[in-house]
């Protein structure tokens, strides 16, 4: 399978814990974004890469989210001192074709509960 | 702001009969339009998409959408539906010079036997 992958799919935590994300895009693109999803609702963006350099932080990613793309393939997502509020759909996807042609490929998702 | 109505949350069908998603949307000059559809437990998946050529877009399992700028609308629709279709189905802009995609709420498919 040649699609973009997303480790864990599920993940259960504690408030105040913190938890890492990571996303495999597919091998040849070179743009990566994060999205959250909550429930009945669509994905919000959350930022964005092209290859290592982070090029746009949505407001809703606060202070206690990072993300990094180090050597311009995968990426992960840190959530430090983890919230209720954080409980969601987290989403990665990944692009090449910069210009009108531009689709998005989506993982499945890891799917995060703080208790 | 760009944004994107979905004009149904829940949509029931009977198998076999046509299937009709509404998606209105607000942009900025050419925007790129997409479905999207979620099963349980699996990612989006790309459905079909519209980026400024033919107007009515064909897409995969005999999904199609019609890009009607005088209306902003990009509805979409199936002659006939299958079981198979029941899921979350997602209409997405992209407004013009960004790589932003900005979902709607989503419209859950239900398809009756």
């Amino acid at each position: 399978d040649t699609g973009v992958s997303q480790d864990p799919r599920h993940k259960i935590t504690k408030r105040g814990q913190n938890v890492t994300f990571r996303c495999d895009p597919i091998s040849e693109h070179n743009r990566l974004y994060w999205y959250r999803q909550t429930l009945g609702q669509g994905p919000e963006f959350l930022t964005y890469f092209q290859n290592e350099a982070q090029l746009e932080k949505s407001r809703l990613l606060s202070d206690r989210f990072s993300a990094e793309r180090p050597k311009g393939s995968f990426s992960t997502l840190e959530i430090q001192r983890t919230e209720q509020g954080d409980s969601a759909m987290y989403l990665c996807a990944s692009s090449t074709l910069p210009g009108p042609q531009e689709t998005q490929y989506f993982g499945p998702g890891t799917r995060l509960l703080v208790l | 702001a760009q944004s994107v109505t979905q004009l149904d949350s829940h949509v029931s069908v009977s198998e076999g009969t046509p299937v009709l998603l509404r998606c209105n949307y607000s942009s900025s000059y050419s925007p790129s339009l997409f479905w999207y559809v979620q099963h349980p437990n699996k990612g989006l998946q790309l459905l079909l998409k519209y980026t400024s050529a033919a107007t009515l877009v064909k897409g995969i399992n005999g999904f199609e959408a019609e890009f009607k700028k005088s209306e902003t609308s990009f509805h979409l629709t199936k002659p006939s539906a299958h079981m198979s279709d029941a899921a979350e189905y997602f209409c997405v802009v992209r407004p013009s010079g960004t790589y932003k995609y900005i979902f709607g709420t989503g419209t859950r498919l239900k398809v009756l036997a």
